[in-house]
């Protein structure tokens, strides 16, 4: 398996710029998170997807930020207009829900983003 | 609010020395905690701790959860330069269905040749 993909891998945008990143999770896996990386604020979950809809999406920061994820095997994080405090890595990452258990999630490679 | 708080935040130790990662957690519904490497690019999983008392572990590298004083430590032992990196500490709450992690700001962890 190929694990999780995202795209691109690193984006360098000027403010005020739409900015859409892209994730292929892990084929077979019903789960799908975003996550915002910085160094002060270490890592910050987003919104997560169940089997494609959209559970809780308590963390994203505000109306400029949207997500979809039209099918099982594709999701877009979407920010519009960005910020130059946008700048961070986003993480996607895909898990499988067994039954009542718990399980790990796995992380894509990440696209660092700066916004000039 | 629920949170997560790892410490130290930074470390840094010689090769061959012992270290000691500590996790502490004040989530409600707690259902276990996860123990994520993450070197220059993505997290990459370690271990999932679910009941107290019981040591996982994977060669040099073991966890333990205290689900009575709500913490974890993860511990490292005759630590080598490819240890250095962040060790992120996540807690998934009940019930499974949201599948929410919570993280801590993690602990970088710095191995002196």
């Amino acid at each position: 398996d190929a694990g999780v993909i995202q795209s691109p891998r690193h984006e360098v945008t000027e403010m005020g710029q739409e900015v859409t990143l892209r994730c292929k999770p892990i084929s077979g896996h019903n789960s799908l998170f975003w996550y915002r990386q910085t160094m002060m604020r270490g890592l910050e979950l987003l919104i997560y997807f169940n089997n494609n809809v959209p559970i809780d999406d308590s963390g994203m920061p505000e109306d400029r930020f949207s997500a979809k994820m039209p099918n099982a095997s594709f999701s877009t994080l979407k920010i519009q207009p960005s910020e130059p405090r946008d700048s961070a890595v986003y993480f996607c990452a895909s898990s499988w829900r067994a039954n009542t258990e718990a399980s790990e999630q796995f992380f894509g490679p990440g696209t660092r983003l700066t916004v000039l | 609010e629920d949170k997560v708080v790892q410490s130290p935040l930074s470390l840094v130790v010689h090769e061959g020395d012992t270290v000691t990662l500590n996790c502490s957690y004040e989530v409600t519904n707690f259902r276990s905690l996860l123990w994520y490497k993450q070197e220059k690019k993505a997290p990459t999983f370690l271990f999932m701790l679910t009941s107290s008392g019981i040591e996982k572990k994977s060669g040099r590298l073991s966890s333990i959860l205290d689900k009575k004083e709500l913490f974890s430590i993860l511990n490292i032992t005759a630590t080598q330069t490819g240890d250095s990196a962040i060790y992120l500490c996540a807690v998934h709450e009940r019930p499974t269905s949201t599948k929410k992690l919570t993280f801590g700001t993690g602990t970088r962890l710095t191995i002196i040749p």
